[in-house]
């Protein structure tokens, strides 16, 4: 099946840090990406759309310049969360779609801010 | 507007019980999809199921079988001899034409106890 790989798993880093995210498609060109956000024992909860070579249109509530998401080819978006706080801690996951068919999961990154 | 409900939070059951998760949706378009994920505690989420609103026919797969009744805006999923394994929180999801978004439940904690 299909295949998206997300990195990195994990990241711990200090207060004030950018990080950034990686998402592939591995094995499709995905036209679309999605980033969704999940705090502990809550669902999964969609934060920016992406499309190849267009900017990411964000969910409401999302702070466009707090995530940055960057979709410059079919195979790879990253998502960089900029400035990070303790409150940005929480598991990230990507997920790839092409023409439609179902979105792909990455295996999602924990992030961790001190 | 779009919404899918998961009204048990937790389910705990014993080794070899059947199980039902339930998932209520809500949506005006005709055309749409539904699906069901499974997140063990490693966090990635497992893709068990993709129906679309013209087919209504129940599924089996094993151990694993779907209830789909638009009468009753209902997608079910029922695990028959649940096993230990089984242990995760499952993810009600909805899509619909003309985008590729995903809309999750906030999901079923399940816990087979030995």
């Amino acid at each position: 099946g299909a295949v998206v790989s997300q990195h990195p798993s994990r990241v711990i880093c200090k207060s004030g840090t950018s990080v950034k995210i990686e998402c592939r498609s591995l094995d499709f060109q995905a036209t679309t990406m999605f980033w969704y956000r999940q705090f502990p024992k809550q669902s999964l909860m969609l934060m920016a759309t992406s499309n190849e070579g267009s900017k990411a249109t964000y969910e409401q509530g999302v702070e466009k310049d707090k995530f940055l998401i960057n979709h410059a080819s079919l195979t790879l978006s990253t998502l960089t969360v900029t400035s990070a706080h303790p409150e940005d801690s929480s598991f990230y996951i990507c997920s790839a779609s092409s023409g439609g068919q179902p979105q792909h999961f990455g295996d999602g990154t924990r992030l961790s801010i001190l | 507007a779009q919404k899918v409900t998961q009204a048990q939070t937790e389910i705990s059951v014993v080794e070899k019980e059947d199980v039902t998760l339930d998932c209520v949706y809500e949506t005006r378009d005709t055309t749409y999809y539904l699906f069901w994920y499974k997140q063990p505690p490693s966090g990635e989420l497992v893709f068990l199921i993709r129906r679309n609103s013209f087919d209504e026919q129940n599924e089996i797969s094993g151990r694993y079988s779907w209830n789909f009744q638009k009468s009753t805006s209902s997608f079910n999923f029922t695990i028959t001899a649940s096993q230990v394994v089984d242990s995760a929180v499952y993810f009600c999801a909805l899509s619909w034409s003309g985008t590729y978004k995903y809309i999750f439940g906030t999901g079923t904690r399940l816990k087979v106890l030995a």
